[in-house]
């Protein structure tokens, strides 16, 4: 076990909706990422927070957004749900740039 | 772009033969490379890691190297057993601004039979 939490496990959306995701990041890990991962591929990075601020984005659009609050825990928020969010959320915390990233177990998210 | 091509898709060995996952990365500046495995209904779990200043790494069965002029490392699995059956995914971390984005293979599903 990797000491990342995720919940909920799985959730189901209509169209439109928002949703948030949370994650507990691994004691003395200041950094959490966010990945997409769809059913077949790899996991896709959509960002990452760094001591409660964003510091680096992958090519997802604004209405994807979160947080990271003051005990590193982090929230994922993914407004106005399409059809192609279906996806696992995965939750990666690490120490920095370049070091281990150890992920969570992953919410999987069905937007119908 | 960034980007990272892995083979093969599918591997399917018989228990006791290696078993070889080759990347390729587009970004130079790419100085990490983590290898994970993913099991069915789990989050990807860190299996072995090596960076540029290395052309080697070995953790009992499992092995990667690096070729950093030809921006190609590879994943060896020797003496596979059942338990290796997994989804493995190379990824590369290129150079961001100080910022930990790994980008991902599309993996490689293995399958190892008794």
């Amino acid at each position: 076990e990797t000491g990342v939490t995720q919940s909920p496990t799985h959730l189901i959306k209509t169209r439109g909706q928002q949703v948030t995701l949370r994650c507990s990041s691994q004691s003395g890990h200041n950094t959490v990422s966010w990945y997409q991962q769809a059913l077949g591929q790899g996991p896709q990075f959509i960002f990452q927070y760094y001591r409660e601020e964003e510091n680096g984005r992958g090519n997802f659009p604004p209405r994807f957004s979160g947080l990271q609050f003051p005990n590193y825990s982090s929230e994922l928020n993914v407004n106005a749900l399409e059809l192609d969010d279906s996806a696992l959320y995965l939750c990666a915390s690490s120490t920095g740039a370049n070091t281990e990233a150890f992920f969570g177990q992953g919410t999987r998210l069905t937007v119908v | 772009g960034e980007n990272v091509e892995q083979h093969p898709s599918t591997l399917s060995v018989q228990e006791g033969d290696s078993a070889v996952i080759k990347c390729t990365y587009s970004d130079s500046a790419s100085n990490y490379f983590p290898w994970y495995k993913q099991e069915l209904g789990k989050g990807p779990q860190l299996i072995i890691d090596i960076r540029s200043n290395v052309g080697e790494k070995k953790d009992q069965r499992i092995a990667v190297t690096l070729n950093k002029t030809a921006k190609h490392f590879s994943l060896h699995i020797t003496e596979t057993q059942p338990e290796d059956s997994a989804v493995y995914f190379c990824a590369a971390s290129p150079f961001s601004g100080g910022y930990n984005k790994l980008i991902f293979g599309a993996g490689t599903r293995l399958a190892v039979h008794p």
